[in-house]
């Protein structure tokens, strides 16, 4: 079975600096990686997604990910974080070729700070 | 409509009544899932349509809870005798393939306390 962990439940970061949120995944078989975002009071918006081919993705608002097979991750980084980043993010995982049904971490609370 | 959208955004509910969540998808999409959000989790999977046809219920917790989509389109996630273990931001999503690699498009969820 897969499975997700977001190594860190909340992220506290300054406005400009850069920010970095890790998540780690298990999983015997090849999967897709997704990082998504929630604001408060609201469903989850995607940020980017690894299929296969470049390692790194970009995404939107800035965020990137770099998917490392080697050590099971798909860490999310922005060099220049705003105030309007604060939200939960989630990394989610499904199975190569599945229906689509994700497997979500348990979220990091970005807080970016003034 | 543009996106998914879900009603009622907020249901408070007694202990063992019970209740009806509503998802409308975008328009022509295929798949449709519905997850479950306690607070401060990530949203945990419980079921799968693809068009009419439920293919995966794996995640629903008990008997208590029933999902259709008797038309492709609408789906309609219902809870009998709700319990406070309930309480939970319901989430609705839709996607145009039945492929992992089609995004969710996720709705703004429907909110449950029950007291």
């Amino acid at each position: 079975a897969q499975s997700v962990t977001q190594l860190d439940s909340q992220v506290p970061v300054f406005e400009e600096a850069p920010v970095e949120l890790r998540c780690n995944y298990s999983s015997s078989v090849s999967v897709y990686l997704f990082w998504y975002v929630q604001y408060p009071n609201q469903g989850l918006q995607l940020l980017l997604k690894y299929l296969s081919g470049s390692t790194l993705v970009k995404g939107i608002n800035g965020f990137e990910a770099e998917f490392n097979k080697s050590q099971t991750s798909f860490h999310l980084r922005k060099p220049s974080v705003h105030i309007s980043d604060t939200a939960e993010y989630f990394c989610a995982v499904t199975l190569s070729g599945n229906t689509g049904k994700l497997i979500f971490g348990q979220g990091t609370t970005l807080q970016v700070k003034p | 409509g543009a996106g998914v959208s879900q009603s009622p955004r907020y249901k408070v509910a007694k202990r063992g009544q019970d209740v009806a969540l509503r998802c409308d998808p975008i328009s022509g999409h295929v798949s449709l899932f519905w997850y479950q959000q306690a607070l401060g989790q990530g949203p945990e999977f419980l079921t799968y349509f693809q068009n009419e046809a439920q293919l995966d219920k794996s995640g629903l917790p008990s008997d208590r809870f029933f999902a259709e989509r008797p038309e492709g389109s609408v789906s309609t996630l219902k809870i009998q005798r709700t319990q406070q273990e309930d309480s939970a931001v319901y989430l609705c999503a839709s996607s145009f393939e039945t492929s992992g690699n089609s995004p969710l498009h996720f709705g703004n969820g429907t909110r449950l306390t029950v007291t």
